[in-house]
């Protein structure tokens, strides 16, 4: 069955600083990727999504993320986090008639 | 349109309490799933469906119960609550086209405490 890996559990950084959040699926085929975010005390939206074409997708809030085969990897990243960025990451994968979620990455955005 | 509804949103059960959490949408989506949701432990799928009458078993089913008697609503029922149950539990729906689904649509979530 598929897995997803979160490289990282918490994630601390200033405003302004670059993002990139690791992701990693266990096996290859075609895949369906996408990256949710849940903000404090709220449900999970979806940010974006792979389901083929460009390897590099653009999402919501200026987040993007790159599909590489090669390596089974989804990271996300964004160039310039804000506050407001401060929620917990979540990478998934589609399986069969199953969405895999990763055990998510808590991001902290310092002020 | 209200997208995924869940209610109730909090509750507070006794250990061997059965009760029933609601999940409805309104968008005829074909696909609904439950969810729970335990500190560092991500999403961990309950059941899911295909469709109305078709349903199946996720990651961690035991202890809850499903049915899909009509398109818009997946009820879960806990049988016999347990501590361990105790977390935030959330509904899920998507279409699909072709032989691809997109992205779920989440509702608010139900936050569960078994004593």
């Amino acid at each position: 069955a598929q897995s997803v890996s979160q490289h990282n559990h918490h994630v601390i950084l200033s405003e302004a600083a670059s993002l990139e959040l690791g992701c990693n699926y266990s096996y290859g085929g075609t895949v369906n990727l996408f990256w949710y975010v849940q903000y404090p005390g709220q449900h999970l939206q979806l940010l974006l999504k792979y389901f083929s074409g460009d390897p590099l997708v653009k999402g919501i809030k200026g987040f993007e993320a790159e599909f590489i085969k090669s390596k089974f990897s989804f990271n996300l990243r964004k160039p310039s986090v804000q506050w407001s960025d401060t929620a917990e990451y979540f990478c998934a994968v589609k399986e069969y008639d199953k969405i895999i979620f990763g055990k998510g990455t808590r991001l902290h955005i310092l002020p | 349109n209200a997208g995924v509804t869940q209610t109730p949103k909090f509750q507070v059960l006794k250990t061997g309490q059965s009760m029933t959490l609601q999940c409805a949408q309104d968008m005829n989506h074909e696909y609904m799933s439950w969810y729970r949701q335990d500190p560092g432990m991500g999403l961990r799928l309950i059941h899911y469906s295909v469709g109305a009458g078709i349903t199946d078993q996720g990651e961690v089913p035991n202890g809850y119960n499903v049915s899909r008697s009509t398109t818009e609503d997946f009820p879960l029922r806990l049988l016999s609550a347990a501590p361990s149950q105790t977390s935030v539990y959330f509904c899920a729906s998507s279409y699909i086209e072709g032989n691809q689904r997109y992205g779920y649509t989440f509702g608010s979530g139900t936050r569960l405490t078994v004593v």
